[in-house]
């Protein structure tokens, strides 16, 4: 599976969006782009996935690039509640199963 | 819909004994994954497994882990003679499809004295 670069750490106001990056440059043409997040102690808990069109549901939007070399996934209002880690993951479909989680970016929504 | 569900929600255990770590995939899920997470660390994917069969292992540690999913009944992990190394969050994903988004247990806090 294709490495994921992640800020460390954002912040973001509540009520605002928040724009997670993640680079993936070596992603290849079967690979999907999973976001994850896990809140303090918690299970991680699946918000999006996408191979390269844009997508939404109703916790986030998922931006990729049309060379698929990056993606946002963007909470279009953040609130307290949406302080987590956020992890960013690619995966070959049919692979089966291991999500490799990275270090994510610990993203702070402040009041 | 009930979710993935772990027990118990702790677990002390003294060197040397046994840990035994439960998980019930939800309703209609026939995949479970382990997973284990060590202080200020991300997941490590340990073990997948389908009804009565482990699919891949190779995130295990060789000795002292094993998992089973019986055909009825919830998933175990089970480790044996616990070193003060295996204090982790342990958890448990599920998914309906081998290659389906995971839903995660809340985990199980192993803390060996």
């Amino acid at each position: 599976d294709a490495k994921t670069t992640q800020p460390p750490s954002m912040d973001c106001a509540e009520g605002r969006a928040a724009n997670l990056p993640c680079n993936h440059s070596t992603i290849s043409g079967n690979e999907y782009v999973y976001w994850y997040r896990q809140i303090h102690s918690q299970g991680p808990q699946y918000i999006i996935h996408g191979l390269k069109n844009n997508e939404t549901n109703e916790m986030a939007s998922l931006i990729i690039t049309e060379d698929r070399k990056s993606s946002t996934l963007i909470l279009p209002h953040a609130t307290l509640r949406d302080t987590a880690v956020y992890y960013c993951i690619v995966r070959v479909e049919n692979s089966g199963y291991a999500l490799n989680f990275g270090k994510g970016t610990s993203l702070l929504v402040t009041p | 819909n009930a979710g993935v569900m772990q027990n118990p929600r702790h677990l002390v255990r003294r060197r040397g004994q046994e840990a035994r770590l439960r998980c019930s995939p939800m309703k209609g899920h026939s995949h479970v994954y382990w997973y284990r997470q060590l202080p200020e660390e991300g997941l490590k994917f340990m073990v997948y497994l389908q009804k009565e069969n482990i699919i891949d292992e190779s995130g295990m540690p060789k000795e002292r882990f094993s998992a089973e999913f019986p055909k009825e009944g919830p998933s175990i992990l089970r480790i044996q003679q616990v070193v003060r190394g295996d204090s982790a969050a342990y958890f448990c994903a599920s998914s309906a499809i081998q290659d389906g988004e995971q839903y995660f247990g809340p985990g199980t806090r192993l803390t060996v004295t």
